[in-house]
């Protein structure tokens, strides 16, 4: 049982267009959720994070949008950059406890295409 | 900064055969947990410890066992190998489990079983 989706598993996008990763997730006790880059051969790397009183939050070309009620959220990167070919994985948590586990999706491979 | 350090990079092993994957961290941080990376699984959850002496199971534990008499180290020990056990693994820490902290990852290890 998937609790975090990412449909997509690739994704083409030409350099200086907008960038859009998708991500989908089942739980609702999940109120915290982030998005990890992963180059080859690397661990993953946190980019950006959304708690769920919120409905968007934006770090410079990265902004994750939030819709609870469509359990839905999304990656919009702007403008797109070669390096920012790798993949992007979509994760989830609850906050509550004192020890939440992270729930990971399974990617989408970003290529940003000169 | 060395961060969340894993050894060694690549490993074989034999079906049956034991090895320990080691994973240490210099960020003084409690939680400490291991992944594994499946192609089209994302990352698992192993094991997961809170702090020194206190373990717990993630999403896959059977065929693991894991100790954290440390704060710096979390070994993951593999008893008797299979081949369902090759894949690449992940130790990852974060200042504490809870709450909006980052998990911050190694650079992993990459096991095959034959």
């Amino acid at each position: 049982d998937q609790q975090v989706k990412q449909n997509s598993p690739s994704l083409s996008v030409q350099e200086g267009r907008i960038s859009i990763l998708n991500c989908d997730y089942t739980n609702s006790m999940f109120d915290y959720f982030l998005w990890y880059k992963k180059y080859p051969a690397e661990g993953p790397t946190f980019l950006i994070s959304i708690s769920s009183i919120k409905d968007k939050n934006e770090d410079g070309r990265f902004t994750v949008f939030l819709n609870k009620s469509a359990k839905h959220l999304s990656l919009h990167i702007v403008p797109s950059q070669p390096g920012d070919s790798a993949v992007y994985f979509c994760a989830a948590k609850a906050l509550t406890g004192t020890a939440s586990k992270l729930t990971f999706g399974t990617g989408t491979r970003l290529q940003v295409t000169l | 900064n060395a961060g969340v350090t894993q050894t060694p990079k690549f490993q074989v092993l034999k079906t049956g055969q034991s090895m320990t994957l080691q994973c240490a961290q210099d960020m003084n941080h409690e939680y400490m947990s291991w992944y594994r990376q499946d192609p089209g699984m994302g990352l698992r959850l192993i094991h997961y410890s809170v702090g020194a002496g206190i373990t717990d199971q993630g999403e896959v534990p059977n065929g693991y066992n894991v100790s954290r008499s440390t704060t710096e180290d979390f070994p993951l020990r593999l008893l008797s190998a299979a081949p369902s056990q090759t894949s690449v693994y992940f130790c990852a820490s974060s200042y504490q489990g809870g709450g909006n902290s980052p998990l911050h990852f190694g650079n992993g290890t990459r096991l095959t079983v034959t």
